[in-house]
């Protein structure tokens, strides 16, 4: 149980070009889901708390007009990165909970994005 | 959320047991310790997590010293496949859920056949 999943896996595309990426939780509702980013060799960084119905909440130093986040429903978010250049190439990766607050974080597969 | 101190890397020889230890002394009452491994390009795995006792499930066991301030993760019989970066996060469990895991930088393990 509690499987996320992630897609695209990855994407190549050109400088300038919006890209969405959707996290959805197959088994379980989340009225809260998280991304993350990850360059390589680094450690997964929060970018963003993406709550159902509402607005997200972006950590220090996140534009919250390149990376848009919608969280529609119970099962879906999306991550917009607008208008991407090769500075946001890196591993995206979405996260969520099920059930009571103590239960553990589970992750989708990841997406990688390069931008040529 | 307290913040976890731990061994930038550790090799394991097959077959064996791997124990990865993770400080946390500044843990504090209501803060569950969890475990996540990643492997190369993909997304975290779920390894297990606790509050105060010591855990077991198919994957590894916690265990965590009587004054909770530091934790080792075992895997009993470790392979090939559990080489990876291994995190041990602690974090406050609000009943709301939407706390999310802050990863420091991990241990990677290394299994040596």
């Amino acid at each position: 149980g509690a499987v996320v999943s992630q897609h695209p896996s990855w994407v190549i595309c050109k400088s300038g070009t919006s890209v969405k990426i959707e996290c959805r939780s197959l088994d379980f509702q989340a009225t809260t889901m998280f991304w993350y980013r990850q360059f390589p060799k680094q450690s997964l960084m929060l970018m963003a708390t993406s709550n159902e119905g509402s607005k997200a909440t972006y950590e220090q130093g996140v534009e919250k007009d390149k990376f848009l986040i919608n969280h529609a429903s119970l099962t879906l978010s999306t991550l917009t990165v607008t208008s991407a250049h090769p500075e946001d190439s890196s591993f995206y990766i979405c996260s969520a909970r099920a059930g009571q607050g103590y239960q553990p974080q589970h992750f989708g597969d990841g997406t990688r994005l390069s931008i040529l | 959320d307290a913040k976890t101190t731990q061994p930038t890397s550790m090799d394991c020889a097959e077959g064996r047991a791997a124990n990865l230890p993770c400080n946390h002394s500044t843990i504090s009452g209501n803060e569950y310790v969890y475990w996540y491994r990643q492997i190369h390009s993909q997304g975290p795995q779920y390894i297990i997590h606790g509050l105060k006792n010591n855990e077991t499930n198919e994957m590894a066991s916690l265990i965590i010293t009587e004054d909770r301030k530091s934790s080792t993760l075992i895997l009993p019989h470790a392979t090939l496949r559990d080489t990876a970066v291994y995190y041990c996060i602690v974090r406050v469990a609000g009943t709301s859920g939407n706390t999310p895991l802050v990863f420091g930088k991990g241990t990677r393990l290394s299994v040596i056949a």
